[in-house]
């Protein structure tokens, strides 16, 4: 069974800080997604990484890829209020098969306060 | 990128009842999915859509609960069907496109 596993769920931040959220996944998938939901919001697509090594950066967020790992990670950087939302990271389904759905992580719901 | 739609937006349903979602893509696509976003939850994937073939359900979910339909490549509707209150979740349509994948606003379905 496919599994993508994220920490923390959780984070509770002070702006101007740095933090990173992480994803482990258990397929051999090579590519990883990233989405950020605000609260009754549908998702928005931050990153889609397409290779080993992969790194994509947006204003203060940098996301990575590290297939061998099955790993990717999303820094932040300054945290700043308006990033506060949930962050999903998911990879393709069924073995990481391109063309099929997306699954899942649980999220990372991200709180940054002054 | 794709421009999908959702209808309704929102609507508050009695327990036994049926809805059925409507979702529209402005462009043809082969393969839309419906997902379920139980509150405070991650999204569930509920089933994978392809026009002119029966729906492939995801384990947890069957064909008598939530059938659904997907008469050409921009159109699909889901049907909750005899609602009760563990039904209530957000309801999103998806598509993929080249490498990236696309959501609609979401149906947020609350069964009293």
């Amino acid at each position: 069974e496919l599994k993508v596993e994220q920490n923390p769920l959780f984070l509770s931040m002070q702006e101007g800080k740095n933090y990173t959220i992480y994803c482990n996944y258990s397929t051999t998938s090579d590519r990883l997604y990233w989405y950020r939901q605000d609260p009754g919001k549908s998702l928005e697509s931050l990153f889609v990484l397409l290779s080993n090594g992969a790194v994509k950066q947006e204003g203060r967020l940098m996301a990575s890829l590290d297939t061998k790992a099955r790993l990717s990670t999303l820094h932040i950087t300054a945290a700043v209020h308006d990033l506060s939302a949930t962050y999903f990271c998911a990879v393709d389904g069924r073995g990481g098969e391109a063309g099929t759905a997306l699954i899942f992580g649980k999220g990372t719901t991200l709180s940054v306060s002054s | 990128s794709a421009v999908i739609s959702q209808k309704p937006s929102r609507d508050i349903c009695q327990r036994g009842t049926s809805l059925t979602i409507q979702c529209q893509v402005d462009s043809q696509v082969t393969m839309m999915f419906w997902y379920r976003q139980q509150p405070g939850q991650s999204l569930t994937l509920i089933a994978t859509a392809n026009q002119g073939s029966e729906a492939t359900y995801e384990s947890g979910f069957v064909i008598d609960k939530f059938p659904i339909s997907r008469p050409n490549l921009t159109f699909s509707t889901l049907t909750v069907s005899n609602m009760s209150p563990e039904d209530s979740s957000i309801y999103l349509c998806s598509v993929k496109m080249g490498n990236e994948q696309f959501f609609g606003p979401g149906t947020r379905l609350t069964v009293l």
